[in-house]
């Protein structure tokens, strides 16, 4: 079946950039998608990329995706003490449902 | 604003209760989910909806059911709650099936169950 894994923690100081890497096994995933889950909230769609595509940026978030090896990062740059929260990799294999990592913990120290 | 609503936001609740999660949404999104979040477990899909009137079952459906009479309110059920389901659940909607359609939560109930 379909499996997503990711690193379970990260710690980075504020102003670095981190990277937050997933890996997964299906390879006719067509979107795959990175959310952030503050304390206490839903999951906030931060961004994604279709398959045919290796990066894609947006302001001071960066996905890249290797297919080949079925890996994908997101990449902040500049990170800030609000950042700190759990950061969710997903794939959609073509129909509705996700299939969801279980989660990175970002925490940024000042 | 627009979005998905959960209700109750926490419930702590007796062993052997009946309770329904309530989620509504305003976006008019034909397909509706609920989730379960567990510590080191991630999100498991519990059941799905792709359009008003029809249901599906996703990762962990035993011991939940859900009904989809119209395309905004996609409740949960636990029809006897027992202790393993303590967890937070989130209700999630997307506009269609295939291609990009991302999926958007709620802020999810947390229910304890003595």
């Amino acid at each position: 079946g379909e499996d997503v894994e990711q690193s379970l923690f990260l710690s980075v100081r504020e102003g670095d950039s981190s990277v937050i890497n997933c890996t997964y096994t299906d390879s006719s995933s067509t979107y795959l998608y990175w959310y952030k889950q503050e304390p206490g909230a839903g999951l906030q769609l931060l961004t994604y990329i279709f398959s045919n595509m290796d990066m894609k940026q947006d302001q001071r978030l960066t996905v890249l995706l290797n297919k080949k090896d079925k890996h994908l990062s997101l990449r902040i740059a500049d990170t800030q003490t609000g950042d700190s929260a759990i950061y969710f990799c997903a794939e959609n294999s073509g129909y509705s449902t996700l299939t969801f990592g279980k989660g990175t913990m970002l925490l940024v120290s000042p | 604003i627009a979005g998905i609503t959960q209700a109750p936001t926490s419930q702590i609740l007796a062993a052997g209760r009946r309770m329904t999660l309530r989620c509504t949404q305003d976006m008019r999104h034909n397909a509706m989910y609920w989730y379960r979040q567990d510590l080191g477990l991630g999100l498991r899909l519990i059941h799905y909806s792709n359009t008003a009137g029809t249901t599906g079952k996703g990762e962990v459906p035993d011991g939940y059911s859900v009904s989809r009479a119209n395309t905004d309110d996609f409740p949960l059920t636990l029809a006897s709650a027992v202790p393993s389901q303590t967890s937070v659940y989130f209700c999630a909607s997307s506009d269609s099936t295939g291609g990009n359609q991302p999926q958007h939560f709620g802020d999810g109930t947390r229910l304890s169950i003595l």
